[in-house]
């Protein structure tokens, strides 16, 4: 069965503060989404990870892709309110037709 | 300012209702998407287009049925819905299926009553 994990689903952090969020995923996919929802709204873009080893970084937040350990990470640097919000990941199987699977996201709340 | 747009944004019906949720996005995407996110659950994929053509069909049942008569229009009708069908409904497109990246509407919150 295609799971897509998230960890962990909740964090609480302080301003200033640094984390990483992680997404691992159970089959092979070359490709990786990042996606962030805020409160009673729609998901926005945030990163599209093609490749292995792919990097992606805007602003404080920076995502990362190992396909060979089927593992994204998402790095927040010196976190600020504004960020504070929900993450989604979500994988394309490579064998899985052409859809997204998502992983059940990481609420973050960043306290001043 | 999303080219993915939902109408109505929020809609309370009765288990014996039939109504309609619209999704046009504005981007000149191929396909287009059908997502339903309830409190608890990862978001679940209901429906896939391309070209006006559904290649997805996610086990969704037939109380819920997706009409999609271009490649800018996508409507979910409803009918004899359940309480548990209460969650947060969304539209996304892409360009081609898989290798584009998603562009979500604003979604439509129902509430089965």
């Amino acid at each position: 069965e295609l799971k897509v994990e998230q960890n962990p689903l909740f964090l609480s952090m302080q301003e200033g503060k640094n984390y990483t969020i992680y997404c691992n995923y159970s089959t092979t996919s070359d490709r990786l989404y990042w996606y962030r929802q805020d409160p009673g709204k729609s998901l926005e873009s945030l990163f599209v990870l093609l490749s292995n080893g792919a990097v992606k970084q805007e602003g404080r937040l920076m995502a990362s892709l190992d396909t060979k350990a089927r593992l994204s990470t998402l790095h927040i640097t010196a976190a600020v309110h504004d960020l504070s919000a929900t993450y989604f990941c979500a994988v394309v199987p490579n064998n899985y037709g052409q859809n997204f699977v998502f992983g059940p996201g990481t609420r973050l709340s960043v306290l001043p | 300012e999303t080219g993915v747009t939902q109408t109505p944004r929020h809609l309370v019906m009765g288990m014996t209702n039939k109504k309609s949720l619209k999704c046009e996005q504005h981007l000149g995407h191929n396909a287009m998407y059908w997502y339903k996110q309830s409190a608890k659950k990862p978001l679940e994929l209901m429906f896939v287009y391309n070209f006006k053509e559904q290649t997805e069909n996610n086990s969704v049942p037939s109380r819920f049925s997706p009409e999609c008569p271009n490649s800018s229009h996508l409507f979910l009708h409803l009918h004899t819905l359940q309480p548990e069908d209460s969650a947060l409904y969304l539209c996304a497109s892409s360009q081609d299926l898989g290798n584009a990246d998603q562009y979500f509407g604003p979604g439509t919150r129902l509430l089965v009553l």
